[in-house]
């Protein structure tokens, strides 16, 4: 089956500690986005790429990375310097001039 | 002012009402729109897909997009309960050769009622 597999589905981070975030795909899109949704809120673009080892900073892009060394992954590593990592992530991929498609999401939770 | 502008609701039908739900834009260059459904701690799930202006019907979904009003519309007939969740508009410009950011409304909570 097609689709956008984003794990661990629930993630908790100690202060002052790193983690990452899997994002893959296996639909052959080259577009790849992360997304961070808080309670109530829209989603806010983290980062995005369109082609490998290429990548664009979104809106809140401080205190995350990313890369693409793949085609099919576009892992999202929470650094210690976001404050107020608590939130939703959900990633996408798109074709061009196409409709996004999401993973069902990565629930993060410092403690 | 946001790009993208989008009652958050909530908004309650009863079963079998017809559901409008609207977005309107600032940016000229947006030509590919999207409608998300979304429900509690899941991914949006894709509804409808339009290009430019016009109306796209799916089964018991209408999508309609005025390009000269910056406004566009989702209606949901024969509206169900199952059919609860938040309803997200999202759209984007032309790519013009990095990856076009896609920018959604914050959303719409629907209740659909027995």
């Amino acid at each position: 089956d097609g689709g956008i597999t984003q794990s661990p589905k629930y993630l908790f981070r100690k202060e002052g500690q790193n983690v990452t975030l899997s994002c893959e795909q296996n639909l052959n899109h080259d577009a790849m986005y992360w997304y961070r949704q808080d309670p109530g809120q829209g989603l806010r673009l983290i980062y995005y790429s369109q082609i490998v080892n290429d990548f664009q900073k979104g809106d809140i892009a401080e205190g995350y990375s990313v890369s693409r060394e793949k085609k099919e992954s576009f892992p999202l590593t929470v650094t210690s310097a976001q404050k107020n990592p608590t939130a939703f992530y959900l990633c996408a991929s798109r074709v061009d001039r196409g409709a996004a498609f999401f993973g069902q999401g990565t629930r993060l939770t410092v403690v | 002012q946001k790009e993208v502008e989008q009652d958050p609701g909530p908004l309650s039908v009863p079963e079998g009402a017809i559901v409008s739900l609207n977005c309107t834009y600032s940016n000229s260059a947006f030509q590919y729109f999207m409608w998300y459904r979304q429900y509690s701690r899941k991914g949006p799930e894709l509804l409808m897909y339009t290009y430019s202006s016009g109306n796209k019907e799916d089964g018991r979904f209408t999508a309609q997009v005025d390009k000269s009003s910056k406004y566009i519309s989702l209606f949901i007939r024969d509206s169900q309960p199952s059919d609860s969740a938040t309803y997200l508009c999202a759209m984007s410009a032309r790519n013009t050769g990095t990856a076009s950011k896609l920018t959604f409304g914050t959303g719409t909570r629907l209740q659909v009622t027995l």
